[in-house]
């Protein structure tokens, strides 16, 4: 079966513009992350969806991110007034059911995101 | 104290050799325990996941985790060259416990 996907797999923007990412999770998973990875920073986590809800935020870096799903399945994560430390690599993962913690993320293969 | 910390390396290993990487975390409600491996320029792809103390095996790999000293390891047998990448440990976290904090990850390099 098909992995998770996202596009575009590469975005150049100016400083000041939105972008929105788009993640494709694997058929039949039902929870969706996203995280993102830049040089210093390492992994982090941004949001966690379950379904079509949020139930956790706390890694949004400010209020120029937003992500919403849905039809619990496609999920679009924009970033607002883009600046230059927003440059990384934005990775979706899914996972079948939120087992309390024992569910297995697969990641798909990142956005990179540049802002010039 | 960052709440997953892993030595970066690099670790150098000749091919052939047993190859050590170490992650230690700070919350003791961590239940769930995944290793991730990742090439350059690629996303990270699962190796193992870990829930009990003790060891568990699969193929070359073992992942040992002991609650106690909140200390999981992952032990690469037979290195191959093709193992050179970075290991990501990371942990459940949060009150859904979905959320995973990844260590800054080690590189490993195996040497022909």
């Amino acid at each position: 079966g098909a992995g998770v996907s996202q596009s575009p797999s590469n975005k150049v923007t100016e400083k000041g513009k939105d972008v929105e990412l788009r993640c494709d999770p694997i058929s039949g998973h039902t929870a969706l992350y996203w995280y993102r990875q830049s040089l210093g920073q390492g992994l982090e986590f941004l949001i966690y969806f379950q379904g079509n809800s949020a139930p956790d935020k706390s890694g949004l870096p400010s209020d120029r991110f937003s992500a919403e799903r849905t039809g619990g399945s496609v999920s679009t994560l924009t970033i607002q007034r883009t600046q230059q430390e927003d440059s990384a690599v934005y990775l979706c993962a899914s996972s079948l059911a939120p087992a309390g913690g024992t569910d297995t993320q697969y990641f798909g293969p990142g956005t990179r995101l540049t802002v010039l | 104290q960052k709440e997953v910390e892993q030595n970066s390396g690099p670790l150098s290993v000749p091919e052939g050799a047993i190859a050590s990487l170490n992650c230690t975390y700070s919350d003791r409600g961590s239940q769930s325990f995944f290793w991730y491996r990742q090439y350059s320029g690629k996303s990270p792809e699962l190796i193992m996941s870990i829930y009990s103390n003790g060891d568990k095996e699969d193929g070359r790999f073992t992942a040992q985790l002991n609650k106690a000293s909140q200390y999981v390891s992952l032990l690469i047998r037979d290195s191959q060259p093709s193992d050179s990448a970075t290991y990501l440990c990371a942990v459940n976290w949060g009150e859904y416990g979905n959320k995973l904090v990844f260590g800054a990850g080690t590189i490993l390099r195996v040497k022909s």
